[in-house]
């Protein structure tokens, strides 16, 4: 069956620290999202990701293919950075798969 | 990128009655696809907006509850038919670019009374 989890489902932290939220799914896959979701609905697409690694300002999106496992860091974090943050998985076609999201609340 | 947009943004309907929302995007995409995302839920996959022909639902969605329109490339409606409070949630559309990137709509918010 082809399922994406992630970890944790809620994270709470101070300005300033270092996040990593998890993603892990099971089977191959063509391609890896990391999507963030603000209160009013909207989603924006942060990475998408087959291989290695990726950084855009504070974000770092990373991919190990063989442990089937992606992580998103947040360096130096900021309340504006709260939000819902969804991985989604190509299971080999066009469709994406979500996992459950990680609320993440950044405290001043 | 892609810029997509929909409209309404939010609607508060009637029991019975029915809501089309529109999803435009401003360059071409591949595909174009409806999400519906249930109160605190994740996304699920309503169809796929075949361009001229008919969508392409998922396992659970039917077309007489979830009537799909894409004349264009860049154009799409989703209209949530005889509506009932269990029909509240987002409503999201996606277009999938040539480099396989998906884009988002900011998302319609129903509330079914």
């Amino acid at each position: 069956k082809n399922e994406v989890e992630q970890s944790p489902q809620n994270l709470t932290a101070q300005e300033g620290e270092f996040i990593t939220i998890n993603c892990s799914y099971s089977v191959g896959i063509s391609a890896l999202h990391w999507l963030q979701q603000h209160p009013g609905g909207g989603i924006v697409s942060l990475f998408m990701l087959s291989s290695g690694k990726k950084k855009h300002g504070r974000l770092i999106a990373t991919i190990n293919i063989q442990e089937k496992h992606s992580s998103l860091h947040i360096t130096a974090s900021h309340p504006r950075d709260s939000a819902v943050y969804i991985c989604a998985v190509n299971f080999g076609n066009e469709k994406l798969t979500f996992g459950t999201g990680t609320r993440l609340t950044i405290i001043p | 990128s892609a810029v997509i947009s929909q409209k309404p943004s939010r609607d508060i309907c009637q029991r019975g009655t029915s809501l089309t929302i529109q999803c435009q995007v401003d360059s071409q995409v591949t595909m174009m696809f409806w999400y519906r995302q249930q109160p605190g839920q994740s996304l699920t996959l309503i169809a796929t907006a075949n361009q001229g022909s008919e969508a392409t639902y998922e396992s659970g969605f039917v077309i007489d509850k979830f009537p799909i329109s894409r004349p264009n490339l860049t154009f799409s409606t989703l209209t949530v038919s005889n509506m009932s409070p269990e029909d509240s949630s987002i409503y999201l559309c996606s277009g999938l670019a040539v480099n396989n990137e998906q884009f988002f709509g900011p998302g319609t918010r129903l509330t079914v009374l």
